[in-house]
């Protein structure tokens, strides 16, 4: 059965910081791995989405890769933002693609 | 149009009421998920359609019958709610395979 794990589990940091989320899973047979950001009582937006095949994506400051082989993915956000607060979780699908786990997610607050 | 909308955005309800949460799309999305989530918690898989079909239940209590009437819509019935139901239900949709998800911005329940 997969299971996701994020480290850490919540984060604070000065504005401007370059900082770095972490998920691990259990089973390396994925078929993607997604990024997503969710604020206080609202659904979730997707960030950035890894196929099974690649090692890393990119968008603005956020940059994830994927290393399916040793079951992580990390999250990378420079020069944070105070509207960078919020949650991030990680979820991975698996080969059907119809099934998505989830992390339990990091919380982050950036301090202005 | 690349949203995922639910509707209510909010719903109180007693336990002997029957109500429905109605969850569109117009992505020509293939699979459709309902999801729910409890406060500082990850995501729940509870029920996934493809090409309007149910082709993963969780496990999920009677109480909670989900109807996809056609590719664009999803609902998500209610009945003889217990208050530990009360959570935000999210709907989610995604082409399948190695495409990642899109969700709306949720439903928050509370049952009374």
């Amino acid at each position: 059965k997969q299971e996701v794990t994020q480290i850490p589990a919540a984060l604070s940091v000065p504005e401007g910081e370059n900082l770095v989320l972490n998920c691990s899973f259990t089973d390396s047979a994925i078929y993607n791995l997604q990024w997503f950001r969710q604020d206080p009582g609202k659904g979730l937006t997707s960030l950035l989405l890894i196929q099974s095949s690649q090692r890393e994506q990119t968008s603005g400051r956020l940059n994830a890769s994927l290393d399916k082989s040793s079951g992580r993915s990390t999250l990378y956000i420079a020069a944070s933002q105070p509207g960078d607060s919020a949650t991030y979780l990680c979820a991975v699908a698996d080969t059907g693609g119809f099934k998505t786990i989830f992390g339990a997610g990091t919380r982050l607050f950036v301090k202005a | 149009d690349t949203e995922v909308t639910q509707t209510p955005k909010h719903l109180v309800m007693g336990m002997t009421n029957k109500k429905s949460l109605k969850c569109e799309q117009h992505m020509g999305h293939r699979a459709m998920y309902w999801y729910k989530q409890k406060a500082k918690k990850p995501p729940e898989l509870m029920f996934v359609y493809s090409y309007e079909k149910l082709s993963i239940n969780e496990s999920v209590p009677s109480r909670f019958s989900p109807e996809c009437p056609n590719s664009s819509l999803l609902n998500l019935h209610l009945h003889a709610l217990q208050p530990e139901d009360s959570a935000l239900y999210l709907c989610a949709s995604s082409q399948g395979g190695t495409y990642g998800y899109t969700f709306g911005s949720g439903t928050r329940l509370t049952v009374v």
